[in-house]
């Protein structure tokens, strides 16, 4: 049973702060991604990694890095949160070759005041 | 214009009711359509996928593509409460290299079925 586990359920940080949210999956998948749901938006791409140190942006990077070095492991950086960054945030991972289906963690809340 | 459209709603049904999920695109590269549902505090599941043209059932699921149209449809039959929750429409295109894997989402629309 694939398990995606992240790192907080929710979190409350200050605008200026640097936030680490951490993604864990069990079931040595290629590709990871992390995505912000926010409503009537749906879930948007922020990057994704198909390999140890590889990433891609995907269709909203501006304020976020991330990091792979080991492969169960992808980890996403808001270098300055500011308070548009307040959203839900998934982390997803699927097999490299994988048609259709992305396992995702339960989200982390995040809440920049 | 979003590359993938569905109505937010909300949806709000009696039990038992058919209820009718659709969404619309834009770009004639996707290939794979996915319906993924998602309960209250918990992320998103695979729910039903099917590959280019057609219909598929799954129980009381139904999911067609009218690839002509660039529309796709999930029908509930005999709604539960059970299946209140946030459904979402995800597709992609057939292309490898690095784009491998990535889904495009629509919004989601939120059913709630009440007994």
């Amino acid at each position: 049973d694939v398990k995606v586990t992240q790192s907080s359920r929710y979190l409350v940080k200050r605008t200026g702060e640097k936030v680490f949210l951490e993604c864990v999956q069990d079931m040595d998948h290629e590709n990871m991604f992390w995505y912000r749901q926010d409503p009537g938006l749906g879930l948007r791409l922020i990057y994704f990694s198909y390999d140890v140190k590889m990433k891609e942006k995907g269709d909203i990077p501006e304020g976020y890095s991330v990091s792979r070095e080991k492969k169960e492991r992808f980890s996403l950086i808001l270098e300055s949160a500011s308070t548009n960054q307040t959203s839900m945030y998934l982390c997803a991972s699927s097999l490299y070759g994988g048609l259709y289906e992305q396992y995702f963690g339960p989200g982390t809340r995040l809440t920049v005041t | 214009q979003k590359e993938v459209e569905q109505d937010p709603g909300p949806l709000s049904v009696p039990e038992g009711a058919i209820v009718s999920l659709n969404c619309t695109y834009s770009n004639s590269a996707f290939q794979y359509f996915m319906w993924y549902r998602q309960y209250s505090r918990k992320g998103p599941e695979l729910l039903m996928y099917t590959y280019s043209s057609g219909n598929k059932e799954d129980g009381r699921f139904t999911a067609q593509v009218d690839k002509s149209s660039k529309y796709i449809s999930l029908f509930i039959r005999d709604s539960q409460p059970s299946d209140s929750a946030t459904y979402l429409c995800a597709m992609r295109d057939n292309a490898g290299g690095t784009s491998y894997g990535k889904l495009t989402f629509g919004q989601g629309t939120i059913l709630t079925v009440h007994p």
